[in-house]
């Protein structure tokens, strides 16, 4: 079975700009988190979606948004990039969310370089 | 709330020498705890993980944590390290009811021929 998915790997985008990232997760599994690695450091927690409708937030501004499709694959869009937004965006996904213990799967990363 | 506390952002060992990662974290709900290792330019590979049970959990590659909950740690340990354990770990805790994963800042292992 494929895991988790995302693309593309690698992008580079100028201050100002914005960024759409995708992930499809695995078959089955309804519910897709993002993360924002900076390099040297572990994985923040951004958003959690399940059914198509945000679960949880992390500590990130507005600027910071997704969405979920029908099919459960989801998108992770950045408005106005900051230096600060380059990063490893990592994808996760599980059966379902916050119900007892659900294992998060996670994708090889997009990696999102700003200049 | 919950919080991972990784010590020693890095550690060297010699090739086959026990390779001891420490991981303490504070948790307000029982713990789900998990190791995963991140190798240059890659995802995250999960070694293990603590759940419910068993306290002395194994993984893979040979890795192994034990939970003790009196010492809030869950720290992994390998008896003989080999050169291709080198690479960044990471500790995470998340619990029943909760969302997400809260990691470590993670540490980097290096092994010494």
């Amino acid at each position: 079975d494929a895991g988790v998915t995302q693309s593309p790997t690698h992008l580079i985008k100028t201050r100002g700009q914005q960024v759409t990232l995708r992930c499809s997760p695995i078959s089955g599994h309804k519910s897709v988190s993002w993360y924002q690695q900076v390099l040297g450091q572990g994985p923040q927690f951004i958003f959690q979606y399940y059914e198509k409708e945000e679960r949880g937030r992390g500590n990130f501004p507005d600027r910071f948004s997704a969405r979920q499709f029908p099919n459960y694959s989801s998108e992770l869009n950045v408005n106005a990039l900051l230096l600060g937004d380059s990063a490893l965006y990592l994808c996760a996904s599980s059966l379902n969310a916050g119900v007892s213990y659900n294992e998060q799967f996670f994708g090889p990363g997009t990696r999102l370089t700003v200049l | 709330a919950q919080s991972v506390t990784q010590l020693g952002s890095h550690v060297s060992v010699s090739e086959g020498a026990l390779v001891l990662l420490r991981c303490n974290y504070s948790s307000s709900v029982p713990p789900y705890l998990f190791w995963y290792v991140q190798y240059p330019n890659q995802g995250l590979q999960l070694l293990l993980k603590y759940t419910t049970g068993a306290t002395l959990v194994k993984g893979i590659n040979g890795f192994e944590a034990e939970f003790k909950k009196s010492e809030t740690s869950f720290h992994l340990t390998k008896p003989s390290a080999h050169m291709s354990d080198a690479a960044e770990y990471f500790c995470a805790v998340s619990g029943s009811g909760t969302y997400k994963y809260i990691f470590g800042t993670g540490t980097r292992l290096k092994v010494l021929a």
